[in-house]
C-alpha cells in the first residue's frame, strides 16, 4: 500500500526549532515529488514548497521562502519540513502529499497531517 | 497569489445533486487544466476526487464529476450520500513560481 506517514503532534514555544517528517512507503520514494501544505484553523490549504527526493531539488512558495526549510533523506524515504525559530503564527496542521506523476500537478496520496502548536 | 474562491458551505438532501464552484483568475484556473479536487474528512488524510479538471481516479465514485469554464472550475456531486459530508478543496496549478493555489474550502452538509 502506498502511504505517507507523518510524525506526531508537536507543541513548542515561540523561538524554538522544529523538524517534522513524512515517510513514504509502498513506492519508489525517489521518483515522485513531495509537496508540503499548511492549513491554519478555519482556512484553506496553502502550498509551502515541493521537493524531489531523488536529487533534493526544492522549490518554495514565494510566501514561505526563507520561513521554512524543506529537505529529504532518500536513504530512509523521508521528507522533512523544518523551522529554525517558530512563531505563534506557525500554529497549523501541516500535510505532506505525493505529486502523482512527472509533468502533473495533482496530489494522489496524502499524509494524515502533523499538528504544530506554538504557544508560550 | 490569492486563494481560489469557494462557497463556504453547500448542503443538499440525500439523492440530490450539488455543485461547488471554484473561482480563480486568468493566471491560474483560466490558464491551466491542472485543476484537482480533494475531499477531507476531519482527522483523515485528504483524498483526491478529481484531477485535470474532470478525470476521476480509480476507486472514486462516478457520482463525482468536474468541469471548468473560463476562470471557474466546478465539482458536482450527484446522488448525494451521507458519506459525502466533508470539506472539499479545489486546487489549481498557478505557474512556475506559484505552483499550487488552493481554494478556500467548502463544507458539504447532507441534510
Amino acid at each position: 500500500e502506498v502511504q505517507l506517514v507523518q510524525s506526531g503532534a508537536e507543541v513548542k514555544k515561540p523561538g524554538e526549532s522544529l523538524k517534522i517528517s513524512c515517510e513514504g512507503s509502498g513506492y519508489s520514494f525517489t521518483t515522485y515529488w513531495i509537496v508540503w501544505v499548511r492549513q491554519m484553523p478555519g482556512r484553506g490549504p496553502e502550498w509551502l514548497g515541493i521537493i524531489y527526493p531523488g536529487d533534493s531539488e526544492t522549490r518554495y512558495s514565494p510566501s514561505f521562502q526563507g520561513q521554512v526549510i524543506i529537505s529529504a533523506d532518500k536513504s530512509i524515504s523521508t521528507a522533512y519540513l523544518q523551522w529554525s525559530s517558530l512563531k505563534a503564527s506557525d500554529t497549523a496542521m501541516y500535510y505532506c502529499a505525493r505529486v502523482a506523476a512527472a509533468a502533473t500537478y495533482y496530489m494522489d496520496v496524502w499524509g494524515k497531517g502533523t499538528t504544530v502548536t506554538v504557544s508560550s | 497569489q490569492s486563494a481560489l474562491t469557494q462557497p463556504a458551505s453547500v448542503s443538499g438532501s440525500p439523492g440530490q445533486s450539488i455543485t461547488i464552484s471554484c473561482t480563480g483568475t486568468s493566471s491560474d484556473v483560466g490558464s491551466y487544466n491542472s485543476i484537482s479536487w480533494y475531499q477531507h474528512h476531519p482527522g483523515k488524510a485528504p483524498k483526491l476526487m478529481i484531477y485535470e479538471v474532470s478525470k476521476r481516479p480509480s476507486g472514486v465514485s462516478n457520482r463525482f464529476s468536474g468541469s471548468k469554464s473560463g476562470n471557474t472550475a466546478s465539482l458536482t456531486i450527484s446522488g448525494l450520500q451521507a458519506e459525502d459530508e466533508a470539506d472539499y478543496y479545489c486546487c489549481s496549478y498557478g505557474g512556475y513560481r506559484t505552483f499550487y493555489v488552493f481554494g478556500t474550502g467548502t463544507k458539504v452538509t447532507v441534510l
